[in-house]
């Protein structure tokens, strides 16, 4: 089972900023938080990741609650290109174990 | 660098059947997982191959089984074809090094499996 909990879909306006929750409230102090997105049933694309700090790269900015429970993917200036299935994702053993994800609509 | 490629990228079969997808990693990656995602759903870990050996597993039948070559490729088999094994199928690579740490997944675009 997966170990995360996402809405199950959100929509944001174009060019404002879209903000994704994921608690995943049993995270152990070494499991890394994962986010990839997947469009139109291509291959899950990677995002980004953390352990412990925040992060950002040219795609997104994630931020994780100090206590590690939960963590917030931000998309800093959504596009129409950016709707997409966005999976939060913390690692299990040697898998990956995708949730249901949140299905993101970036609406004009 | 060349990133994950899957074929067949479409195939149908009939129930009973046997199928095999196979996979070629990216460069530099010494890990490959499959993946089956289920219309609507998201993807389902079926197993990761790393240093030809199967190394995890998750809650799916012997019928699905795998190789992983010296050149890091790697194979899924699935025999005895059901209804239910209709799904896309995603490869993808990473790399396993000496330390424990991030574990980032590059993923084909998959070969979507039609069983008749």
């Amino acid at each position: 089972d997966a170990k995360t909990t996402q809405p199950p879909s959100m929509d944001c306006a174009e060019g404002r900023a879209a903000n994704l929750p994921c608690n995943h409230s049993t995270i152990s102090g070494n499991e890394y938080v994962y986010w990839y997105r997947q469009i139109h049933s291509q291959g899950p694309q990677y995002i980004i990741h953390g352990l412990k700090n925040n992060e950002t790269n040219e795609m997104a900015s994630l931020i994780i609650t100090e206590d590690r429970k939960s963590s917030t993917l931000i998309l800093p200036h959504a596009t129409l290109r950016d709707t997409a299935v966005y999976y939060c994702i913390v690692r299990y053993n040697n898998d990956m174990r995708f949730g249901a994800g949140t299905r993101l609509t970036v609406k004009p | 660098e060349t990133g994950v490629t899957q074929s067949p990228t479409h195939l149908i079969k009939t129930r009973g059947q046997q199928v095999t997808l196979r996979c070629s990693s990216q460069s530099g990656h010494n890990t490959v997982s499959w993946y089956q995602q289920a219309l609507g759903q998201g993807p389902q870990f079926i197993f990761q191959y790393y240093r030809e050996e199967e190394n995890g597993r998750g809650n799916f039948p012997p019928r699905f089984s795998g190789l992983q070559f010296p050149n890091y490729s790697s194979e899924l088999n699935v025999n005895a074809l059901e209804l239910d094994d209709s799904a896309l199928y995603l490869c993808a690579s990473s790399y396993t090094g000496h330390s424990s740490g991030a574990n980032v997944l590059t993923f084909g675009a998959g070969s979507r499996l039609t069983v008749l």
